[in-house]
């Protein structure tokens, strides 16, 4: 168990809407990070948060939004949503800049 | 030059053989080279790492050879068993600044019994 939590497993969507993802970042860990990772393909970079700032920005669509909390739990949106936005989308944490990456199990996405 | 290339995108292997997994970068600013592994269901897991200032770590099994001046590192296990079936994914960082990560392209590794 990584100690990262994100929630839910599954969401089944229609086009067009918009849901949100949340993670829970290991305790202790200040630095969230987020990927699509679509059908046999590799890990794509979305975003990345630190101490609730953005940090870095990946290959994300104008139509999805993260936002990192005082809590440092972090929430991915998902709008306008396409059927090509169908993914596995992950969610890791780090302590600080240089220490690993550890990933939650993922939130799998189906637009129908 | 952010991209990191991994091959081969899959890989079968009779179980006690070698498993060999290459990545190149290109950008020399990398500081921090993961490999991790995946499951079906699971999210990536670290496996083990290597930063530049070393040319091989291993950790059981599991091998990491590091070639700085070709920019290439690569990952041997050694003795390979069914339960190391897994995609495995060779990644890249900066360890100062926005500090992220890029993940190769993974690679599917079937053990056979």
């Amino acid at each position: 168990d990584s100690g990262v939590t994100q929630t839910p497993k599954h969401l089944i969507t229609a086009t067009g809407q918009r849901v949100t993802l949340r993670c829970s970042p290991r305790s202790g860990d200040l630095s969230v990070y987020w990927y699509q990772q679509s059908l046999d393909q590799g890990l794509q970079f979305l975003i990345q948060y630190y101490n609730g700032e953005e940090r870095a920005k990946g290959n994300i669509l104008e139509r999805f939004s993260a936002q990192q909390f005082p809590d440092l739990h972090s929430e991915l949106n998902l709008s306008s949503l396409e059927l090509g936005d169908s993914a596995l989308y992950f969610c890791a944490s780090s302590q600080v800049a240089g220490s690993p990456l550890h990933f939650g199990n993922g939130t799998r996405l189906t637009v129908t | 030059q952010q991209q990191v290339k991994q091959s081969p995108q899959s890989l079968i292997v009779q179980k006690g053989g070698i498993s060999i997994i290459n990545c190149a970068y290109e950008n020399t600013a990398f500081d921090y080279f993961p490999w991790y592994q995946q499951f079906p269901g699971k999210g990536p897991a670290l496996l083990i790492a290597i930063r530049p200032d070393v040319s091989e770590k291993k950790e059981g099994r599991f091998t990491i050879s590091f070639n700085k001046s070709a920019k290439q590192f690569s990952l041997h296990i050694m003795d390979s068993q069914p339960g190391d079936s897994a995609t495995y994914f060779c990644a890249a960082s900066i360890t100062s600044g926005t500090y992220k990560y890029i993940f190769g392209t993974g690679t599917r590794l079937k053990v056979l019994a």
